[in-house]
């Protein structure tokens, strides 16, 4: 299994700020993810974290808006960049550990005012 | 592209048994997932179904069928604190998780 940490847990940010989320993993994983899970909905991907290049986004989703780095095996951030209130969710990182053995982090709760 | 389907919401009684069931439409699988999501926490690794048929863990079980397009989760003996969203998610090809829109159940006394 893995452990993963986020920070912040949450923030409250205003309209046209940038944050960034650290992700920290307590062992080397291959494929680290950021997820979006907006109030009362199921989770979306928004990019895979590739270690030394760069992250493959999903669709709906771009670079300037989420830029992502993955300096190392345990490590990823997001940040969410000239933020508005449609950017309050959760985003969520995420790490295989394995084929079958993909976990979570407890998540950082967004409110942009 | 990839679909995956599954309830809402469901209500069940404590001490009974429910079925939440998803079906799914993706290219390529590389397995299927249940995770189970209390409100404001991260989604907790459930079962992980590749091959067809049931997999048992305690009170839960997962059965998948691939020709299908089908899975589900069975709770037995169902408690209170089972009140959560269960999400079906479906590992493609790539190793990538897509996400159903998840199922709330609410368990009454």
């Amino acid at each position: 299994s893995a452990v993963i940490s986020q920070k912040p847990s949450r923030d409250i940010c205003q309209r046209g700020t940038s944050l960034t989320i650290q992700c920290q993993v307590d062992s080397q994983v291959t494929m680290m993810f950021w997820y979006r899970q907006q109030p009362g909905q199921s989770l979306t991907l928004i990019a895979t974290a590739n270690q030394g290049s760069e992250a493959t986004y999903e669709s709906g989703f771009v670079i300037d808006k989420f830029p992502i780095s993955r300096p190392n095996l345990t490590f990823s951030t997001l940040t969410v960049s000239n933020m508005s209130p449609e950017d309050s969710s959760i985003y969520l990182c995420s790490a295989n550990t394995g084929v079958h053995e993909q976990y979570f982090g407890p998540g950082t709760r967004l409110t942009v005012t | 592209g990839q679909n995956i389907d599954q309830p809402t919401e469901m209500t069940a009684t404590e001490g009974a048994i429910v079925q939440i069931n998803c079906t799914y439409q993706t290219s390529g699988f590389n397995g299927l997932f249940w995770y189970q999501q209390h409100a404001g926490e991260a989604p907790t690794f459930l079962s992980y179904n590749v091959l067809d048929g049931l997999e048992e863990k305690g009170r839960f079980s997962s059965f998948l069928s691939r020709s299908k397009g089908y899975s589900y989760l069975l709770l037995k003996e169902l408690q209170m604190k089972d009140s959560a969203s269960y999400l079906c998610a479906v590992l493609n090809a790539g190793n990538m998780l897509t996400f159903g829109g998840g199922t709330r159940l609410m368990v009454k006394p």
